[in-house]
């Protein structure tokens, strides 16, 4: 059974850091990219941030560019997702993805990043 | 960016009935990058269409999505109640990959 399950998440202050993981089980973690797409409360799906299966290319929205770093570890089937100089408006539900092709086709459940003094 | 635009913002409609669910983009999408997503309260995304019209692993008929180009279309021939939930278009032909702001579809 495909599992994605993220970790990390937490109350951040403004201009705080944050890591978050993503284990990966049930599949060949190092054979597939992929993707963070994040929530905020309320709102609809925002695309963060990319990575090929070998770790090699990443991309990133414009609102997280600078900020934000997606790194993998294959040996430990891990995602992770550096994040700094956090804002208010990245409070979110941070989704890692599995990415076929260039489709996200199984998600795991979400951690809750809430940035707030 | 490629903006996608979905419409109508809320859905309401009975069981039994058939629902038809529009997703509108800026600019032309190759059909094969062109996904729905179905969001049921407090859980993650599932994909439920892939390629604009291949229902995903374990999608019940009912669900079905057609269209090309800037057009595409979630159908759902007879409404069952757990269907009354959220549905996402999503587009990954193009960095950044982008979602449309979502239809909501609640019981009349």
């Amino acid at each position: 059974e495909v599992q994605l399950v993220e970790s990390g998440g937490g109350l951040v202050k403004p201009g705080g850091s944050l890591r978050l993981s993503c284990a990966g089980s049930g599949f060949t973690f190092s054979n597939y990219a992929m993707n963070w797409v994040r929530q905020a409360p309320g709102k609809g799906l925002e695309w963060v941030s990319f990575i090929t299966s070998d770790g090699t290319y990443s991309y990133y929205a414009d609102s997280v560019k600078g900020r934000i770093t997606i790194s993998r570890d294959n040996a430990k089937n891990a995602l992770h997702l550096q994040m700094n100089s956090l804002r208010v408006e990245d409070t979110a539900v941070y989704y890692c993805a599995r990415v076929r092709g260039s489709l996200s086709d199984f998600w795991g459940q979400g951690t809750l990043v809430t940035v707030s003094s | 960016e490629i903006v996608l635009t979905q419409s109508p913002g809320t859905l309401s409609l009975s069981p039994g009935e058939r629902a038809t669910l529009s997703c509108r983009a800026s600019q032309s999408v190759s059909s094969i990058s062109l996904a729905w997503y179905q969001q049921k309260p407090g859980q993650a995304p599932r994909l439920l269409i892939y390629g604009a019209s291949s229902r995903a692993t374990d999608i019940p008929d009912r669900f079905s999505g057609s269209g090309s180009g800037t057009d595409f279309t979630l159908t759902i021939s007879s409404l069952e109640p757990e269907d009354f939930v959220v549905y996402y278009c999503h587009q990954h032909l193009t960095s950044p990959y982008t979602f449309g702001q979502g239809t909501k579809l609640e019981i009349k």
